[in-house]
């Protein structure tokens, strides 16, 4: 089955500088990678994503990148301030029609401190 | 919209006792799902349901029932409970559309099994 690693597992990076997060996935037919972001006592949020088709998207600070032939994608947050200190997760969907994106294999999560 | 709603938000039992963990939404969402989160390993999908009247198991089943009557609910019953079982639970919901694959979570049910 599909299976997802995720580096590093803690970051800490000064406020300004910029925060990589890296994942690898096993199953070639994975076609839905989202990043989800958990705040201390809440559940995960959905920040951005990406489908196979594409191989980047960025939303203001926040970009996702997807490499399908080395099948790992990474989040780049720029610019980063105090309320990006999270746990963040990515995750790869199960299967292979388009309609089973809602099933997903998460990663381990990374813990990001941003230092002001 | 309230969202996805789980109750309780902590819960303390003994070995063996039985339980369940309630989930609603008032999204109309069609699929709905309960995961686990351990320190170190993310979530794990337990059950998943993507209607009323149909569910399938996850990664992490064993130990673990789960129905679907209605499209709000989603409970998760633990038949006897296991200190392995203790954890945070969180349940999810979903429009089972192609594009429209974000997934709601609830604030999550803090679970001890002593």
């Amino acid at each position: 089955g599909e299976n997802v690693e995720q580096h590093p597992s803690t970051l800490s990076v000064q406020e300004g500088d910029s925060a990589v997060i890296k994942c690898t996935y096993s199953d070639s037919a994975s076609n839905y990678f989202p990043w989800y972001k958990q705040e201390l006592g809440k559940g995960p949020q959905l920040i951005i994503d990406i489908r196979s088709n594409v191989g980047e998207k960025k939303d203001q600070r926040i970009a996702v990148t997807l490499n399908k032939t080395a099948k790992h994608f990474s989040l780049h947050i720029t610019e980063t301030q105090p309320e990006d200190s999270a746990v963040y997760f990515c995750a790869a969907s199960i299967g292979v029609k388009m309609e089973y994106g809602n099933k997903l294999v998460f990663g381990a999560g990374t813990i990001l401190r941003v230092k002001s | 919209n309230a969202g996805v709603t789980q109750t309780p938000k902590f819960q303390v039992l003994k070995t063996g006792q039985s339980m369940t963990l309630q989930c609603a939404q008032d999204m109309n969402h069609e699929y709905m799902s309960w995961y686990r989160q351990d320190p170190g390993m993310g979530l794990r999908l337990i059950h998943y349901s993507v209607g009323a009247g149909i569910t399938d198991q996850g990664e992490v089943p064993n130990g673990y029932n789960v129905s679907r009557s209605t499209t709000e609910d989603f409970p998760l019953r633990l038949l006897s409970a296991a200190p392995s079982q203790t954890s945070v639970y969180f349940c999810a919901s979903s429009y089972r559309a192609v594009g429209s694959y974000e997934q709601y979570f609830g604030p999550g049910t803090r679970l001890t099994v002593t």
